[in-house]
């Protein structure tokens, strides 16, 4: 049973750049959520997604920032006109389905994205 | 809102030895779990250990264990016969069931041989 896959693994782009960042929740998971972790400090929620529905967004930045999740393929975070600020690790986590009980949260390898 | 604190940034430990990383948390919800991760230097998230808030007995998972004093709100994790393999990060993390994990900033271990 492969488990949460996250591409590509580590990601340049200059400023400016969109950044796309995949993830493939592990099967039978239907719910992924997204953090992201600065240098030197820990994760932090930014958006909870089910299959073509964002559920909580809250921690997602207002602007350059998107997230879907569609009915087949996997879930993508997007990066508009990157800065060097959004240099960090971006991690995906996959829950199954099963309400507010489902609470394990199954993390992918991240992706190290570097802003240059 | 719930907020995780780990008062400690580095420990030092010599191998075989026991050492607590210390955390605490705060949240009115009557409902939550705590979780502690592991991220060694290769960067990725490795679960360790969750206790339920209504679990009754502490959570332990091999040399793992879960100090959980509920009144203190405190779930400080316990290494026993730290390894060279367990220098790392090490997160403590609370999830109140509106889906998304709240994390502290991580405590790095560093095991001596």
């Amino acid at each position: 049973n492969a488990g949460v896959m996250q591409n590509p693994r580590h990601l340049v782009r200059r400023r400016g750049q969109e950044a796309r960042l995949r993830c493939s929740p592990m099967k039978g998971h239907s719910h992924v959520y997204w953090y992201r972790q600065l240098p030197e400090e820990g994760l932090k929620f930014m958006v909870y997604l089910q299959k073509e529905n964002i559920i909580d967004e809250s921690g997602m930045p207002k602007e350059r920032f998107s997230a879907e999740f569609p009915k087949e393929g996997p879930s993508i975070l997007r990066i508009q006109q990157v800065v060097r600020g959004d240099s960090a690790a971006y991690f995906c986590a996959s829950s199954p389905p099963g309400g507010s009980d489902s609470y394990e949260q199954y993390f992918g390898p991240g992706t190290r994205l570097t802003v240059t | 809102a719930q907020k995780i604190t780990q008062t400690q940034p580095g420990m030092f430990v010599q191998e075989k030895e026991a050492v607590t990383l210390d955390c605490t948390y705060d949240t009115s919800d009557p409902s939550y779990g705590l979780f502690w991760y592991k991220q060694p230097s290769s960067g990725e998230m490795i679960f360790l250990i969750y206790q339920g808030s209504y679990d009754q007995q502490n959570a332990t998972e091999g040399r793992y264990s879960l100090n959980f004093q509920k009144a203190r709100k405190s779930a400080n994790l316990v290494i026993s016969a730290s390894q060279l393999g367990d220098s790392a990060m090490y997160f403590c993390a609370i999830w109140t069931g509106f889906q998304k994990l709240v994390f502290g900033t991580g405590t790095r271990l560093l095991v001596s041989p």
